[in-house]
């Protein structure tokens, strides 16, 4: 059956440092993969979407990539903030059939 | 662009009743996603509207569950007898439609459904 795991429930980072994410699929072969930030008790928010032709997509301290061959995305981001502590889910997207991971909480300490 | 607005935000009610919850899309935006989300999970995706039409709606959990988008404007999901189950926040979403089904989704804050 398809599967999406995000690679662990939660992750603790001090400021400043990188922080790392991991988001592995099985059974699929998404076009698009996308990365969402969500809030508690906020609908999650867009960040950055990636195609399956492309390796690496960029964006101001975040940064994407998307390994079709392993079924791999990473997503990270540096110089990280008090303000990016969050839970930070990937999409997988083929067509109109968009499935969630389950999202791992960032919590970036000062 | 004032954003996916879902009202209410809170719904509780009692096991057995019926619940329905609205969606006023991106005023610009063709297509338009209902999702359940659990505690500890990512959005789970219900049915699909492009304009009126409902172009997905195998995956609504139950025949219990039904949603309409009568005019390509707001959308309604609506839960029929409800069960301790369906306790959960229902989300909606929003894309444009121009450049394929690729699109970022634009989500509301969703609606907290308790049953007692």
């Amino acid at each position: 059956s398809q599967k999406i795991e995000q690679n662990s429930e939660a992750l603790n980072i001090q400021e400043g440092k990188t922080a790392t994410l991991t988001c592995n699929y099985t059974n699929y072969s998404p076009a698009y993969l996308q990365w969402y930030r969500q809030d508690p008790g906020r609908g999650p928010v867009f960040l950055l979407l990636i195609r399956e032709n492309e390796k690496e997509k960029r964006k101001e301290r975040l940064k994407v990539t998307f390994d079709t061959t392993l079924k791999q995305s990473l997503f990270h981001i540096t110089a990280s903030q008090p303000a990016d502590s969050a839970t930070y889910l990937c999409a997988l997207n083929n067509n109109n059939d968009m499935r969630f991971g389950a999202g791992t909480r960032l919590t970036v300490k000062p | 662009d004032t954003g996916v607005s879902q009202d209410p935000r809170h719904k509780i009610t009692k096991r057995g009743q019926n619940v329905t919850f609205r969606c006023d899309p991106i005023s610009e935006h063709n297509r338009l996603y209902w999702y359940r989300q659990t505690l500890g999970q990512g959005p789970e995706f219900l049915t699909y509207f492009q304009n009126e039409a409902q172009l997905e709606k195998s995956r609504l959990l139950s025949d219990r569950f039904s949603a309409e988008r009568p005019k390509g404007s707001f959308s309604t999901l609506e839960i029929q007898r409800t069960e301790q189950g369906d306790s959960a926040m229902y989300l909606c979403a929003s894309a444009t439609g121009a450049g394929g089904s690729n699109q970022p989704q634009h989500f509301g804050d969703g609606t907290r459904l308790s049953i007692l």
